[in-house]
């Protein structure tokens, strides 16, 4: 595609369900990076693929967070027993390498009630 | 680990004038990428601007440029000939040039362009 698409722009999902967020990187892009961007802060690492392997996840919260990458293209990243402190837009973006600069997509901003 | 301090929260200019965004960075490294990010409300971050910490040169874009201070770990933003389109959140960062490192970002400064 042109850009890096996610979806859904928005969710609102009540406290303990689970919820997946969908990322579409550029195409030929083999670096894609998952953030979580709290209301009045900046962008912070949550993991990120080199291909299909999970590079780093230094950055997932806890356990019940995962992401995957199954084909090195779409990322879906789930969230299980979502609580209100999930509450954040998440933002994906993707590089054509880990050198390179990473165009982001617009987020899914994730409402937990 | 790395940090970036950004410690205007919030700025505003006039139109068509000049504005100075602030960003200093903590980090051991020698080789490294900073970066200026611009983040409109539709929450896609847009570059603004790159610089390799290895080029004393000050990177400019059209009205953006940079001051980099290398041993001051200091890197701002310069817009000059501010623009309403220019108001959103501005978002200084830092990568590491040694091996696979993620982006490290600051927390931000809402830029307001008064008309």
């Amino acid at each position: 595609g042109a850009g890096v698409s996610q979806t859904p722009s928005n969710k609102v999902t009540e406290k303990g369900k689970y919820v997946e967020l969908r990322c579409d990187p550029i195409s030929g892009h083999t670096a894609l990076y998952w953030y979580r961007q709290s209301l009045g802060q900046g962008p912070e690492f949550l993991i990120y693929f080199q291909g299909t392997g999970a590079a780093d996840d230094s950055g997932l919260p806890n356990d019940r967070f995962f992401a995957v990458r199954p084909e090195g293209s779409v990322s879906t990243l789930k969230i299980q027993r979502t609580e209100r402190g999930d509450s954040a837009v998440y933002l994906c973006a993707s590089s054509f390498s880990l050198s390179t600069e990473a165009f982001f997509g617009q987020g899914t901003r994730l409402t937990v009630v | 680990a790395q940090t970036v301090t950004q410690s205007q929260p919030e700025m505003s200019v006039q139109e068509a004038e000049t504005v100075t965004l602030s960003c200093t960075y903590d980090t051991s490294e020698s080789d490294y990428y900073l970066f200026w990010y611009k983040q409109p409300p539709s929450r896609q971050m847009i570059l603004v601007i790159r610089q390799e910490a290895y080029k004393q040169q000050n990177a400019t874009e059209n009205r953006f440029s940079v001051n980099f201070q290398k041993a001051a770990k200091s890197f701002s933003l310069k817009i000059s000939d501010s623009q309403l389109g220019d108001a959103a959140m501005y978002f200084c960062a830092y990568r590491s040039n040694s091996g696979n490192t993620p982006l490290v970002f600051g927390k931000g400064t809402r830029l307001s362009v008064i008309a």
